[in-house]
């Protein structure tokens, strides 16, 4: 069965520290990966997609950004965060090719603070 | 105007009760998907659906694509039932609009 880890669950940090925030898919190959963000009272915003080994495409701008180093990991990061960073980061994976016809699922999640 | 409209934002009932979450989404689509968000913020999928309708025990979701629209019930709700109800739109992508979320308590 396919299993989706991500971690950690929570994080605080300061702002202008660096970031990185890991997701790793085990039991299928080749999956499409997403990483979300999840605002206060907000809904889900996607940040970035993948649909295969360093491919990444980006939604919105901002001062994150995503690799993909292997098929199953997926990594989200930044140099130096902002307080508008703070939120809850999701990380999900689907099948590929037509996303829109397969259920997505996701990681825990990530609560991270900025202090 | 969002590709993606919940009803209602809150919704508070009583243990029993049977619930009707609404979906309105502007966007063409072959798939609608519903996904529950619990507590501690964990998502999972409960439905995905192309037409007519799905049933997962007391979970029921119903698609007219005709009218854009989806709804999902559940019936004698429990109050753990209680969670976050997202409706999601895929786009010609690989990626979803998702509506903001319908916040259900269950009162015992």
């Amino acid at each position: 069965s396919q299993t989706i880890h991500q971690w950690p669950a929570t994080l605080v940090q300061p702002v202008g520290s660096p970031l990185s925030l890991e997701c790793t898919v085990e039991g299928t190959s080749n999956p499409n990966l997403y990483w979300y963000r999840q605002a206060a009272g907000r809904g889900l915003q996607l940040l970035f997609y993948s649909v295969g080994i360093g491919q990444i495409s980006s939604e919105v701008p901002q001062n994150l950004s995503a690799s993909r180093p292997q098929d199953r990991q997926f990594i989200l990061s930044s140099k130096k965060l902002l307080l508008s960073d703070s939120g809850f980061y999701l990380c999900a994976w689907s099948r590929g090719a037509r996303a829109s016809n397969q259920p997505q699922h996701f990681g825990d999640g990530t609560r991270l603070s900025i202090l | 105007k969002n590709e993606v409209e919940q009803s209602p934002q809150n919704l508070t009932a009583q243990e029993g009760e049977f619930i009707t979450i609404n979906c309105s989404y502007s966007v063409g689509i072959s798939a609608l998907h519903w996904l529950q968000q619990h507590p501690g913020g964990g998502i999972v999928s409960l439905f995905m659906l192309s037409s007519g309708k799905k049933k997962h025990g007391r979970l029921i979701a119903t698609i007219n694509i005709q009218e854009k629209h989806s709804s999902l019930h559940i019936t004698a709700s429990h109050p753990r039932d209680s969670a976050v109800y997202i409706c999601a739109a895929p786009n010609t992508g690989n990626q979803f609009y998702f509506g903001t979320g319908t916040s259900l308590t269950v009162i015992p």
